[in-house]
């Protein structure tokens, strides 16, 4: 089992770039969460795609951002028109189903930092 | 941030000794996570809590959901602890459950 793995490990782009950042989660995990870490803001909910569908986007900035999951091998979170406050280490993590309507253990991918000149 | 507070931010520990990590929560929290940030930045699972204790090896964790608070404890810290330690809380908001973290707490082990 690999884990959780995110590509690339590391993205530097230019102000107004397109930027795409990949997740594959843990095989047989439903649950896919996207956060944000920033010195300033710490660990930052994103999304979370259940069985790949989209089921709370609610920590996403409403423009330039969006995510997708187009099969239960991986995700994408794509920041279109990259700004320097877009500069963040982006993690993933997956999960299984939780029992009771509640999340279970989520684990982690290494992230890609994101540095936006 | 506010609805978890992590205690303390900061902590230096000489190897050998005993030491705890705190959260208070202001939010509901139905299950407690806790993660150790290592040097590389990869965040490792320590322990997912329902309300409870839970153990394994040097490490254990409580969660009192009525209390409202987490904590983990480290026995014989080693060098290999040295890293960030975040608790992270799941609460039901407007939009659905979320796992909210703590700002963590930055443990040194010196030898």
């Amino acid at each position: 089992n690999a884990g959780v793995i995110q590509t690339p490990r590391h993205k530097v782009t230019g102000k107004g770039q397109e930027a795409t950042l990949w997740c594959e989660p843990i095989s047989g995990h439903s649950a896919v969460f996207w956060y944000r870490q920033t010195i300033v803001q710490g660990l930052e909910f994103l999304t979370y795609f259940r069985n790949q569908a989209p089921i709370d986007d609610s920590g996403m900035p409403k423009e330039r951002f969006s995510a997708q999951m187009p099969n239960q091998s991986h995700s994408t979170l794509k920041i279109q028109s990259t700004q320097p406050q877009d500069s963040a280490v982006y993690l993933c993590a997956s999960s299984l189903d939780g029992l009771g309507g509640r999340y279970a253990e989520q684990f982690f991918g290494p992230g890609t930092r994101l540095t936006v000149l | 941030g506010d609805k978890v507070k992590q205690s303390p931010s900061a902590l230096s520990l000489q190897e050998g000794t005993n030491s705890a990590l705190r959260c208070n929560f202001s939010i509901a929290a139905t299950t407690v996570q806790w993660f150790l940030q290592n040097p590389r930045g990869s965040l490792i699972n320590l322990f997912y809590l329902v309300p409870g204790t839970k153990e394994n090896g040097r490490l254990k964790s409580a969660f009192d959901s009525k209390e409202s608070y987490s904590t983990l404890h480290i026995r014989d810290a080693q060098l290999e602890d040295s890293g960030t330690y975040f608790c992270a809380a799941e609460a039901y908001g407007s939009s659905g459950n979320k796992l909210i973290f703590g700002i963590g707490t930055l443990l040194s082990v010196k030898p």
